[in-house]
Protein backbone atom coordinates (compact mmCIF):
# COMPACT_ATOMS: atom_id res chain seq x y z
CA UNK A 1 0.00 0.00 0.00
CA UNK A 2 1.35 3.53 -0.69
CA UNK A 3 -0.81 5.33 2.11
CA UNK A 4 -1.92 8.94 1.23
CA UNK A 5 0.04 10.27 -1.70
CA UNK A 6 0.30 14.25 -2.36
CA UNK A 7 0.99 15.55 -5.69
CA UNK A 8 2.95 17.82 -6.76
CA UNK A 9 5.66 17.95 -3.87
CA UNK A 10 6.35 21.40 -4.56
CA UNK A 11 5.05 24.41 -6.28
CA UNK A 12 6.27 27.98 -7.07
CA UNK A 13 2.51 30.38 -8.05
CA UNK A 14 2.58 33.77 -8.76
CA UNK A 15 -0.40 35.88 -6.89
CA UNK A 16 -3.43 35.53 -8.90
CA UNK A 17 -2.51 32.29 -10.04
CA UNK A 18 -4.64 28.59 -9.27
CA UNK A 19 -3.79 25.55 -8.74
CA UNK A 20 -5.32 22.12 -7.18
CA UNK A 21 -3.65 19.85 -5.08
CA UNK A 22 -3.98 16.19 -5.09
CA UNK A 23 -4.56 13.92 -2.49
CA UNK A 24 -5.41 10.10 -2.57
CA UNK A 25 -5.57 7.31 -0.08
CA UNK A 26 -5.72 3.40 -0.73
CA UNK A 27 -6.14 2.10 2.48
CA UNK A 28 -9.97 2.69 2.18
CA UNK A 29 -10.53 5.02 4.45
CA UNK A 30 -13.71 7.52 5.56
CA UNK A 31 -12.37 10.20 6.22
CA UNK A 32 -10.34 13.07 4.29
CA UNK A 33 -8.55 16.10 5.51
CA UNK A 34 -6.56 19.17 4.38
CA UNK A 35 -4.10 20.63 6.89
CA UNK A 36 -1.88 23.22 6.42
CA UNK A 37 1.58 24.22 8.63
CA UNK A 38 3.31 27.50 8.33
CA UNK A 39 6.89 28.00 9.69
CA UNK A 40 7.97 27.08 12.40
CA UNK A 41 4.19 26.46 13.59
CA UNK A 42 1.52 23.22 14.19
CA UNK A 43 -0.70 22.23 11.91
CA UNK A 44 -4.03 23.54 11.29
CA UNK A 45 -7.16 22.50 9.82
CA UNK A 46 -8.25 23.77 6.69
CA UNK A 47 -11.15 21.69 5.56
CA UNK A 48 -12.42 18.02 5.76
CA UNK A 49 -14.19 15.36 4.67
CA UNK A 50 -16.25 12.46 7.04
CA UNK A 51 -16.84 10.70 3.87
CA UNK A 52 -17.37 10.09 0.66
CA UNK A 53 -19.97 13.13 -0.72
CA UNK A 54 -19.39 15.53 2.38
CA UNK A 55 -16.88 18.27 2.93
CA UNK A 56 -16.95 20.50 5.73
CA UNK A 57 -14.65 23.83 6.68
CA UNK A 58 -12.13 23.57 9.28
CA UNK A 59 -9.94 26.37 11.48
CA UNK A 60 -8.76 28.03 8.40
CA UNK A 61 -10.93 27.56 4.96
CA UNK A 62 -10.95 31.38 3.55
CA UNK A 63 -9.46 30.94 0.19
CA UNK A 64 -9.22 27.07 -0.64
CA UNK A 65 -12.35 24.66 -1.83
CA UNK A 66 -12.14 21.34 -1.93
CA UNK A 67 -14.02 18.42 -3.63
CA UNK A 68 -14.40 14.72 -2.65
CA UNK A 69 -14.16 12.74 -5.70
CA UNK A 70 -14.51 9.73 -4.64
CA UNK A 71 -13.86 7.75 -1.79
CA UNK A 72 -9.92 7.47 -2.69
CA UNK A 73 -9.14 11.02 -3.76
CA UNK A 74 -9.48 14.74 -1.92
CA UNK A 75 -8.50 17.95 -3.78
CA UNK A 76 -8.00 20.94 -2.59
CA UNK A 77 -7.88 24.13 -4.57
CA UNK A 78 -6.67 27.33 -4.45
CA UNK A 79 -8.86 29.63 -7.00
CA UNK A 80 -6.40 32.99 -6.76
CA UNK A 81 -3.13 32.25 -4.50
CA UNK A 82 -2.20 34.82 -2.15
CA UNK A 83 1.35 35.04 -0.42
CA UNK A 84 -0.44 34.20 2.76
CA UNK A 85 -0.76 31.06 1.55
CA UNK A 86 2.53 29.83 1.08
CA UNK A 87 2.75 27.43 3.39
CA UNK A 88 3.27 23.72 3.70
CA UNK A 89 0.44 21.39 2.97
CA UNK A 90 -1.03 17.79 4.45
CA UNK A 91 -3.33 15.31 3.57
CA UNK A 92 -4.41 12.83 5.74
CA UNK A 93 -6.97 9.94 6.14
CA UNK A 94 -8.63 8.13 8.87
CA UNK A 95 -10.78 5.27 8.72
CA UNK A 96 -13.73 6.91 10.72
CA UNK A 97 -14.33 9.50 13.80
CA UNK A 98 -11.69 8.03 16.01
CA UNK A 99 -8.04 7.28 16.07
CA UNK A 100 -5.35 7.32 14.03
CA UNK A 101 -4.63 9.55 10.92
CA UNK A 102 -2.38 8.92 8.18
CA UNK A 103 -0.56 11.79 6.86
CA UNK A 104 0.39 12.09 3.41
CA UNK A 105 3.91 13.58 2.56
CA UNK A 106 3.36 17.22 1.98
CA UNK A 107 3.16 19.52 -1.24
CA UNK A 108 5.37 22.83 -0.52
CA UNK A 109 3.53 25.41 -1.92
CA UNK A 110 5.43 29.27 -2.34
CA UNK A 111 3.29 32.54 -3.70
CA UNK A 112 5.27 35.03 -4.91
CA UNK B 1 -12.07 21.24 21.92
CA UNK B 2 -10.06 21.75 25.35
CA UNK B 3 -6.38 23.26 24.75
CA UNK B 4 -3.43 21.63 25.91
CA UNK B 5 -0.23 22.78 27.28
CA UNK B 6 3.27 21.40 26.58
CA UNK B 7 6.71 21.99 27.00
CA UNK B 8 8.63 23.74 24.47
CA UNK B 9 11.62 22.12 24.26
CA UNK B 10 13.22 18.82 25.95
CA UNK B 11 16.52 17.07 26.28
CA UNK B 12 17.07 13.40 26.57
CA UNK B 13 19.71 10.58 26.67
CA UNK B 14 19.75 8.30 23.94
CA UNK B 15 18.82 4.56 25.93
CA UNK B 16 16.77 6.63 28.82
CA UNK B 17 13.57 6.52 29.19
CA UNK B 18 11.61 9.44 27.52
CA UNK B 19 8.61 11.23 29.59
CA UNK B 20 6.34 13.97 28.05
CA UNK B 21 4.03 15.71 30.18
CA UNK B 22 1.09 17.37 28.71
CA UNK B 23 -1.40 19.35 30.74
CA UNK B 24 -5.14 20.03 29.54
CA UNK B 25 -6.79 21.04 32.72
CA UNK B 26 -10.32 21.92 30.68
CA UNK B 27 -10.99 18.39 28.48
CA UNK B 28 -14.32 17.14 28.66
CA UNK B 29 -15.63 13.78 29.70
CA UNK B 30 -15.68 13.05 25.88
CA UNK B 31 -12.43 14.11 24.61
CA UNK B 32 -9.65 11.83 23.49
CA UNK B 33 -5.66 12.34 24.51
CA UNK B 34 -4.12 11.83 21.20
CA UNK B 35 0.35 12.24 20.78
CA UNK B 36 2.00 12.92 17.11
CA UNK B 37 4.89 13.35 16.15
CA UNK B 38 6.69 15.39 13.17
CA UNK B 39 10.28 14.33 12.42
CA UNK B 40 12.17 17.14 10.39
CA UNK B 41 9.27 18.15 7.31
CA UNK B 42 7.77 14.61 7.26
CA UNK B 43 3.92 14.44 7.54
CA UNK B 44 3.01 14.07 11.52
CA UNK B 45 3.08 10.51 12.64
CA UNK B 46 0.49 8.91 14.87
CA UNK B 47 1.70 7.67 18.44
CA UNK B 48 -0.69 6.66 20.62
CA UNK B 49 -4.59 8.10 21.83
CA UNK B 50 -6.20 6.89 25.00
CA UNK B 51 -9.68 8.28 26.82
CA UNK B 52 -9.76 7.84 30.37
CA UNK B 53 -7.21 3.99 31.05
CA UNK B 54 -3.24 3.91 29.91
CA UNK B 55 -2.46 2.37 27.37
CA UNK B 56 -0.04 1.21 25.60
CA UNK B 57 1.85 0.23 22.17
CA UNK B 58 5.01 -0.77 20.00
CA UNK B 59 5.92 2.92 20.25
CA UNK B 60 4.82 4.09 23.67
CA UNK B 61 2.96 4.29 26.84
CA UNK B 62 0.48 7.09 27.77
CA UNK B 63 -0.66 7.90 31.12
CA UNK B 64 -3.71 9.80 31.95
CA UNK B 65 -4.12 10.80 35.64
CA UNK B 66 -7.16 10.14 37.26
CA UNK B 67 -8.67 13.62 37.01
CA UNK B 68 -7.99 13.36 33.36
CA UNK B 69 -6.63 16.52 33.39
CA UNK B 70 -2.87 15.65 32.40
CA UNK B 71 -1.31 13.23 30.58
CA UNK B 72 2.68 11.64 29.98
CA UNK B 73 3.65 10.18 27.01
CA UNK B 74 6.83 7.71 27.50
CA UNK B 75 8.74 6.43 25.02
CA UNK B 76 10.81 3.96 27.06
CA UNK B 77 14.40 3.83 25.24
CA UNK B 78 15.07 6.93 23.67
CA UNK B 79 17.07 6.65 20.02
CA UNK B 80 18.46 9.78 18.22
CA UNK B 81 15.18 8.58 15.55
CA UNK B 82 12.86 10.05 18.04
CA UNK B 83 14.18 13.50 17.59
CA UNK B 84 10.92 15.33 16.43
CA UNK B 85 8.49 17.60 17.59
CA UNK B 86 5.52 16.06 19.60
CA UNK B 87 2.11 16.64 19.83
CA UNK B 88 -0.30 16.37 22.27
CA UNK B 89 -3.69 16.87 21.27
CA UNK B 90 -7.14 16.51 22.74
CA UNK B 91 -9.81 15.70 20.66
CA UNK B 92 -13.86 15.39 21.09
CA UNK B 93 -15.24 12.38 18.91
CA UNK B 94 -17.76 13.89 16.33
CA UNK B 95 -20.25 12.24 13.63
CA UNK B 96 -18.58 14.44 11.28
CA UNK B 97 -15.00 13.32 11.59
CA UNK B 98 -11.74 13.64 13.93
CA UNK B 99 -10.48 17.44 13.68
CA UNK B 100 -7.26 17.74 15.46
CA UNK B 101 -6.19 20.72 16.69
CA UNK B 102 -2.20 21.19 16.83
CA UNK B 103 -0.68 23.24 19.29
CA UNK B 104 3.03 24.17 19.39
CA UNK B 105 4.17 20.78 20.57
CA UNK B 106 7.34 20.12 22.35
CA UNK B 107 11.05 19.86 20.34
CA UNK B 108 12.61 16.88 21.76
CA UNK B 109 16.25 16.21 21.17
CA UNK B 110 17.60 12.91 21.63
CA UNK B 111 21.46 12.72 22.85
CA UNK B 112 23.93 10.42 22.35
Amino acid sequence: NAGVTQTPKFQVLKTGQSMTLQCAQDMNHNSMYWYRQDPGMGLRLIYYSASEGTTDKGEVPNGYNVSRLNKREFSLRLESAAPSQTSVYFCASSVGTVGEQFFGPGTRLTVL
Amino acid sequence: DAKTTQPTSMDCAEGRAANLPCNHSTISGNEYVYWYRQIHSQGPQYIIHGLKNNETNEMASLIITEDRKSSTLILPHATLRDTAVYYCIVSRVKAAGNKLTFGGGTRVLVKP
